[in-house]
């Protein structure tokens, strides 16, 4: 299993808070990306990296940022928590660009 | 733009039945990728299969088997004797090669195999 870590696994916040959401690597490798999963959406890519302090925007980015100070780790930040914004959120890289992606267990994030 | 529709949002068959999910993909680009992964119930996200557009050749791996057409815009998957460990939700995704494999996913297949 490729080493990816997400932390917390779950978490129930509520509206206008922010939140930090972490993704962790130990495989080195260069592209990690941020998903939500939202039932009848599949997956939806919101932010993802091309290496430190290099990201860019995925197709539902609003409301959404990003960091990446080091190889391993990449966060994700709610700056304002809203309901619409209740989802299970993975986490996934890939060594290259023309690879497959591996995926962490997953983060449930719940705003009420 | 570029879309996946799986149209089947549940299949549910008997065990040892063969199943068909399919998949049809929308794209302008003449290189890209195509995935298939699986979510059991447990929620994780596993690979199984990817394929580039220039390789049309089917691939069969134990009882799984991938049909890739490109003149259908298609890469569907067939079970084979389908055995209720593979009753899961199943997801086709379409990859763009535009500086990272940015994933477009199906809306996912919910696959129940009834014992």
């Amino acid at each position: 299993d490729a080493g990816i870590t997400q932390s917390p696994r779950h978490k129930v916040t509520e509206t206008g808070t922010p939140v930090t959401l972490r993704c962790h690597q130990t495989e080195n490798h260069r592209y990690m990306y941020w998903y939500r999963q939202d039932p009848g959406h599949g997956l939806r890519l919101i932010h993802y990296s091309y290496g430190v302090k290099d990201t860019d925007k995925g197709e539902v980015s609003d409301g959404y940022s990003v960091s990446r100070s080091k190889t391993e780790d990449f966060l994700l930040t709610l700056e304002s928590a809203t309901s619409s914004q209740t989802s299970v959120y993975f986490c996934a890289i890939t060594p290259d660009w023309n690879t497959e992606a591996f995926f962490g267990q997953g983060t449930r994030l719940t705003v009420v | 733009a570029q879309k996946v529709t799986q149209a089947q949002t549940e299949i549910s068959v008997v065990e040892k039945e063969d199943v068909t999910l399919d998949c049809v993909y929308e794209t302008r680009d003449t290189t890209y990728y195509l995935f298939w992964y699986k979510q059991p119930p447990s929620g994780e996200l596993v690979f199984l299969i990817r394929r580039n557009s220039f390789d049309e050749q089917n691939e069969i791996s134990g009882r799984y088997s991938w049909n890739f057409q490109k003149s259908t815009s298609s890469f569907n998957f067939t079970i084979t004797a389908s055995q209720v460990v593979d009753s899961a939700v199943y997801f086709c995704a379409l990859g763009t090669i535009q500086g990272a494999q940015k994933l477009v996913f199906g809306q996912g297949t919910r696959l129940t195999i009834n014992p």
